[in-house]
């Protein structure tokens, strides 16, 4: 088993492009969430999908899109970049609600120029 | 806004010796996990607290929960430099669907 992977793993944007970050879990987990970790600030959580079919903004959501293309997968889409957006994002998924166990993927390192 | 906040931010010691790292707040949560975050890695969970006053033994690691499930504390006996790493704590509200993360403690284990 893989667990959750992402990809890229590394990534440099000028200002204004656009990307996807791709996420997939192969450990049918119902729920899935995109966090940004940033220096001294934690874990943020950008969108979630608690299920197939769903999502929802969470604490940090502007400038982000995401998809919840079936159950193993979740991207997040930048659509316009911004030095702002330079930090290190995390994949990650539940079973089942967000309070159970979470499992991150690797993540993707982010740097808008 | 739920704050959870960790103590110290950071921590470099010797090998052999123990320490404590704290995380407070003042919302009521219904659980409380630990997650260990090594350079380059993504954050792994390392226990899940739920009963207020509980304490979990994980060999050298012992987690507790306060009494009212406001606060936790992880206490590292006998360093090794394989603690090295970001340690996490993240509290459940019940009130909504939401985790709270603290801002970490960077621990350094110096042989």
């Amino acid at each position: 088993n893989a667990g959750v992977t992402q990809t890229p793993k590394f990534q440099v944007l000028k200002t204004g492009q656009s990307m996807t970050l791709q996420c997939a879990q192969d450990m049918n987990h119902n729920s899935m969430y995109w966090y940004r970790q940033d220096p001294g600030m934690g874990l943020r959580l950008i969108y979630y999908s608690a299920s197939e079919g769903t999502t929802d903004k969470g604490e940090v959501p502007n400038g982000y899109n995401v998809s919840r293309l079936n159950k193993r997968e979740f991207s997040l889409r930048l659509e316009s970049a911004a030095p702002s957006q330079t930090s290190v994002y995390f994949c990650a998924s539940t079973l089942g609600q967000i309070q159970e166990t979470q499992y991150f993927g690797p993540g993707t390192r982010l740097l808008v120029l | 806004t739920q704050l959870l906040e960790q103590s110290p931010q950071f921590l470099s010691i010797q090998e052999g010796e123990n320490l404590t790292v704290y995380c407070n707040s003042s919302s009521v949560f219904s659980s409380l996990q630990w997650y260990r975050q090594e350079p380059g890695e993504g954050p792994v969970l390392l226990v899940t607290v739920v009963t207020g006053g509980e304490v979990k033994k994980l060999k050298r690691l012992t987690f507790q929960f306060g009494d009212a499930r406001k606060d936790s504390s992880l206490h590292i006996t006998a360093a090794q430099p394989g603690d090295t790493g970001l340690y996490l704590c993240a509290g459940a509200l019940d009130s909504n669907y939401q985790l709270i993360w603290g801002a970490g403690t960077k621990l350094i284990i110096k042989p």
